[in-house]
């Protein structure tokens, strides 16, 4: 167990539907960033967020907005869907300069 | 934007071979970390490496920081059908804002 919790772990939506993924960071991490993996493919690196604010922004679509509340959890909303954002997000948390941990990741299904 | 090259793309195996694989950059790192992703899960860190040269072993796997600062690589030894996964490189670059670099990853497979 990583310590990072992710919700929903399974979700299938239709398009053009909004969703919001939500992560939960491991006890006293201040950094958490999103990835998407689509099938068979490496992680897209898409935001990443420290202490509440926006640190880097990677491929992430005008769609795709984030935020990191005070209480440090973040949320991933997807909007507008379409088939081809069928993928896992991962989300994984870190402390000040030292490895990520990740969660288990939300699988999404568009159809 | 940066890029990590990693290498081999793919890898077919016997159990029992050691495996290597390997990460390059032209940019400079100042840690290098490396993840095993099984199917459907979440990438599960191996190896942390913060120091030029460092060499670090966790059981039968052991990586090395690359003097340079722009290199690392994995060695797997005697490999057993549960390392069958996808391995992930990530650095960090110097002076960055905690940003990771992702290789693509090396997909090990084991020959029947």
């Amino acid at each position: 167990d990583s310590g990072v919790t992710q919700t929903p772990k399974h979700l299938i939506t239709a398009t053009g539907q909004r969703v919001t993924l939500r992560c939960s960071p491991r006890s006293g991490d201040l950094s958490v960033y999103w990835y998407q993996q689509s099938l068979d493919q490496g992680l897209q690196f898409l935001i990443q967020y420290y202490n509440g604010e926006e640190r880097a922004k990677g491929n992430i679509l005008e769609r795709f907005s984030a935020q990191q509340f005070p209480d440090l959890h973040s949320e991933l909303n997807l909007s507008s869907l379409e088939l081809g954002d069928s993928a896992l997000y991962f989300c994984a948390s870190s402390a000040i300069n030292t490895e990520a941990f990740f969660g288990q990741g939300t699988r999404l299904t568009v159809v | 934007g940066q890029q990590l090259n990693q290498s081999p793309q793919s890898m077919f195996i016997q159990e029992g071979e050691d495996v290597s694989m390997n990460c390059t950059s032209s940019s400079i790192f100042n840690t290098w970390l490396w993840y095993k992703q099984d199917p459907g899960e979440g990438p599960v860190l191996l190896i942390a490496l913060y120091k030029a040269g460092e060499l670090t072993s966790n059981g039968r796997l052991t990586a090395q920081f690359g003097i340079t600062r722009k290199d690392s690589f994995l060695n797997i030894s005697a490999s057993i059908p549960s390392d069958v996964g996808i391995y992930f490189c990530a650095g960090q670059l110097l002076d960055s804002n905690y940003q990771l670099i992702w290789g693509a990853g090396t997909k090990l497979i084991i020959k029947p």
